[in-house]
């Protein structure tokens, strides 16, 4: 079984500075990907970043990046120059193209 | 492409009734998902279909859950004799997949729909 870890619960940024979201994760499984989705309030889950288990480098996408650690099975996500439209709660997801397997979410505050 | 789209967007119903959603997928898309997310929490994986076949199922899904995916396009998830328990938030996802890694950028990223909130009073 699959597990995903979100140690914070909320936290909180301040407009234009970096913020970094944790998530480790438990695995058995040798080739799967990594996902951060946002989900702004009563709107839909939308995709920030993938990261392909087997790719060393660590994915970017604009301000968004993630310091992937394989061995250490941690996939944390920094948001650079943090602007009021980040505001959501943050999910970790891990799994195959069968399923995924979902944090419990980091709810981010970004103050003006 | 106008993402994945899901119906009804809102469900209110009386404990025992059935309840029937759908969820139109990303056009080309042969995968299919459904999820099922509760306040304050992740979402659960409940199954997965490629194309028209249900090639996944959660313990989560109990026999009162159903899901199709007739002609390998849309899917429906319907739940019979509903409990107030099963009162959450329903999502759809779909994604395409690519025969090789490494293959089509994109492939194997699941796209969500604005989910079915289902209340069961």
């Amino acid at each position: 079984a699959q597990t995903v870890t979100q140690s914070q619960p909320e936290m909180s940024v301040q407009e234009a500075e970096t913020v970094t979201l944790s998530c480790t994760y438990d695995t058995s499984e040798s080739d799967y990907y990594l996902f951060w989705y946002k989900q702004p309030p009563s709107r839909q889950m939308i995709l920030v970043i993938r990261q392909e288990a087997y790719k060393q480098q660590n994915a970017t996408e604009n301000r968004f990046s993630v310091n992937f650690q394989k061995a250490a099975k941690s996939f944390s996500l920094k948001i650079s120059d943090s602007q009021l439209g980040d505001a959501a709660m943050y999910f970790c997801a891990s799994g195959s193209a069968r399923q995924l397997t979902f944090g419990s979410g980091t709810q981010l505050t970004v103050l003006p | 492409d106008t993402g994945v789209s899901q119906n009804p967007r809102h469900k209110i119903t009386k404990r025992g009734q059935n309840v029937t959603f759908r969820c139109d997928p990303i056009s080309e898309h042969n995968r299919l998902y459904w999820y099922r997310q509760t306040l304050g929490q992740g979402p659960e994986f409940l199954t997965y279909f490629q194309n028209e076949a249900q090639l996944e199922k959660s313990r989560l899904l109990s026999d009162r859950f159903s899901a199709e995916r007739p002609k390998g396009s849309f899917s429906t998830l319907e739940i019979q004799r509903t409990e107030q328990g099963d009162s959450a938030m329903y999502l759809c996802a779909s994604s395409f997949s690519s025969p090789s890694r490494g293959g089509a950028a994109g492939a194997d990223t699941q796209y969500f729909g604005p989910g079915t909130r289902l209340t069961v009073l």
